[in-house]
């Protein structure tokens, strides 16, 4: 399997453009999760999928944050305007049920908003 | 808030030492426990998994569980250089199947 597959890997954007992450899950998993890596506030989950159904996105830091998954092979989290604090490493991760805290991480997208 | 903390480090051990690492956290009511590990630039991978009071060996490492002082540490013995990386604690919320709470990690450096 090819694992997780994010793109891009790397953006760069100046504060109050548009960004879009987008995200291919691990054929076969009914679970996706959008996660966030800062120094100051290490890994933060944002929002999780359940057979493309968002259920939980308790973790999207405010409304510029809006996530889909259109259908199960595809997600993308979209940060409109972007903000210089919004820089971090985003991640994808997915997983086939929930048990065993296993998640399957994506290599990630690196955000640098200047 | 639920908190998962662990020391930034760095660690450093020499080669063949035993690492230790550690983690605490606040939600009592939390069953599930994970370590990560996590090379620089690289993305979380699932290395352990504990869930009852005690140790849990799985080849070199092993991981150990204390509910009453809500704590878990990973110990890595004989270290080899490929084991340095930031390693993550996690913790499953108590009363969530799918909320995974990570600390901000601790870095291990192994020296040869």
């Amino acid at each position: 399997d090819a694992g997780v597959i994010q793109s891009p890997r790397h953006e760069v954007t100046e504060m109050g453009q548009e960004v879009t992450l987008r995200c291919k899950p691990i054929s076969g998993h009914d679970y996706l999760f959008w996660y966030r890596q800062t120094m100051m506030r290490g890994l933060e989950l944002l929002i999780y999928f359940n057979n493309n159904v968002p259920i939980d996105d308790s973790g999207m830091p405010e409304d510029r944050f809006s996530a889909k998954m259109p259908n199960a092979s595809f997600s993308t989290l979209k940060i409109q305007p972007s903000e210089p604090r919004d820089s971090a490493v985003y991640f994808c991760a997915s997983s086939l049920g929930l048990a065993g805290g296993q998640r399957y991480f994506g290599p990630g997208t690196r955000l640098t908003v200047t | 808030q639920k908190e998962v903390e662990q020391n930034s480090g760095p660690l450093s051990v020499p080669e063949g030492a035993i690492a230790s690492l550690n983690c605490t956290y606040s939600d009592r009511g939390s069953q599930s426990f994970f370590w990560y590990r996590q090379y620089s630039g690289k993305s979380p991978e699932l290395i352990m998994s504990i869930y009852s009071n005690g140790d849990k060996e799985d080849g070199r490492f092993t991981a150990q569980l204390n509910k009453a002082s809500q704590y878990v540490s990973l110990l890595i013995r004989d270290s080899q250089p490929s084991d340095s990386a930031t390693y993550l604690c996690a913790v499953r919320d108590g009363g969530s199947n799918y909320k995974l709470t990570f600390g901000k990690g601790t870095l291990l450096t192994v020296n040869p």
